[in-house]
This record gives C-alpha cells, structure tokens and sequence, in this order.
C-alpha cells in the first residue's frame, strides 16, 4: 500500500500562506488522485480538494475556491496544497489521503498522510 | 449542496456492547458512502466503502448498511481498541462531504 509522508508543523501570520508536501511511495501514484483534508481543534473532516496527478484535473470545495492551489509533482510523487490569506479560522491539523479509485478526483480514501498542523496567529 | 449529519455526536458504551452509528444525507446518494475511524492524535482509517464494503484488513464486527439518505455503521461487538471517532464521508468523483464525526467513548 502506498505511503504518504507530510511536510513538518508550520506557524503562519494572518494574510499569508502556507504550502504543504505530502510525498507518495511503494505504490503507483499518477493514475490516482490525491485529495487534502483538514480538521480544525475539536472539529469534524473537511474535504477541501483533490487533483489526479496524470491528468492535472483538480477540484476543490466552494469554500475554498480562490484561495487554495493543489499541485503535483511527477518526477518527485510529491504533491501540494497551498492556502492563502490565511486566517485564525484557518488554524487545523491538513491531511493528505489518497483516493482509492483509478482517474477519479474523488471517492474512499484508503492512505493517508500523517497530517500538518498548520497554526495561523499574529 | 449535499450536508451529511451523524448521529449521535457522542456515545457511551461497554466492552462487548452492540452500537450503531447513524449518517443520513439531505438528498439521496445511493451507495456513495464511506466510513472511517480514528484516534486521537493520528490520521483516519477507512473501515468501510460503497456503504457496505468491508476494507482489507478490518475486522468482520464492523459492519456498514444502507442506501439513499440513510446509513449506519454497527460494531457488533465493541472492543477496547474500537473506542475512536467516526465519520462518514459522501463522495460523487468529483467532491466530498463529511459528516461531523461520532465520539464513541467507555462508559
């Protein structure tokens, strides 16, 4: 089963953003898609996007539209997510998961990552 | 948009108890339905797919039913590595929507 590693904790300042890693390995990673998650203190999951590496094809949550740009990288089996003008509400544990489904953005999700908590105060 | 809402948020139960945990969505999403566990501090777990398919590796006293608007997930027989939260989650290829989450604790 593939694994997912995540970038290190980050502490960010209100309007700026924040760009978190999660690497792929021991499995195939272009066909599948790779979706980003967050959970704030307390809180439910929240869907926030999804991207298929191979084809580019990226899809995101209302909420988040405008502000979070999900990426990958190929050659590394690395993919992104980075939100901008980041606010306190902003403040939650982000996870990578890996879709279970062959070319779809989004359905079960069977790895995830370890999970970045990313804290956005002044 | 489709909301998803588990109940109860949270529940009490004793090693050996029989429990299920309700998710019903706002419209009709046939099979698309997911379940997941998770421990604090640590990433989600997927128990259950296509609402009553059993992931690899997850023990049979897990079990997922429903269709439509109504889901439910049962342990049949509650062990004390099963006290977690649980969410489902409704995916459509193209999103997804969890519901809140279900604390199962020890009474």
């Amino acid at each position: 089963q593939v694994q997912l590693v995540q970038s290190g904790a980050e502490v960010k300042k209100p309007g700026s953003s924040v760009k978190v890693s999660c690497k792929a390995s021991g499995g195939t990673f272009s066909n599948y898609a790779i979706n980003w998650v967050r959970q704030a203190p307390g809180q439910g999951l929240e869907w926030m996007g999804g991207i298929i590496p191979i084809f580019g094809t990226t899809n995101h949550a209302k909420k988040f539209q405008g502000r979070v740009t999900i990426t990958t990288d190929e050659s590394t089996t690395t993919a992104y997510m980075e939100l901008s003008s980041l606010r306190s509400e902003d403040t939650a544990v982000y996870y990578c998961a890996r879709d279970a489904s062959p070319g779809i953005v989004t359905s079960w999700f069977d790895s995830w990552g370890q999970g970045t908590l990313v804290t956005v105060s002044s | 948009d489709i909301q998803m809402t588990q109940s109860p948020s949270t529940l009490s139960a004793s090693v050996g108890d029989r429990v299920t945990i309700t998710c019903r969505a706002s419209q009709s999403i046939s099979s698309w339905l997911a379940w997941y566990q998770q421990k604090p501090g640590k990433a989600p777990k997927l128990l259950i797919y296509k609402a009553s398919s059993l992931e690899s590796g997850v023990p049979s006293r897990f079990s997922g039913s429903g269709s439509g608007t109504e889901f439910t997930l049962t342990i049949s027989s509650l062990q004390p590595d099963d006290f977690a939260s649980y969410h489902c989650q409704y995916y459509n290829s193209y999103s997804g929507t969890f519901g809140q989450g279900t604390k199962l604790e020890i009474k």
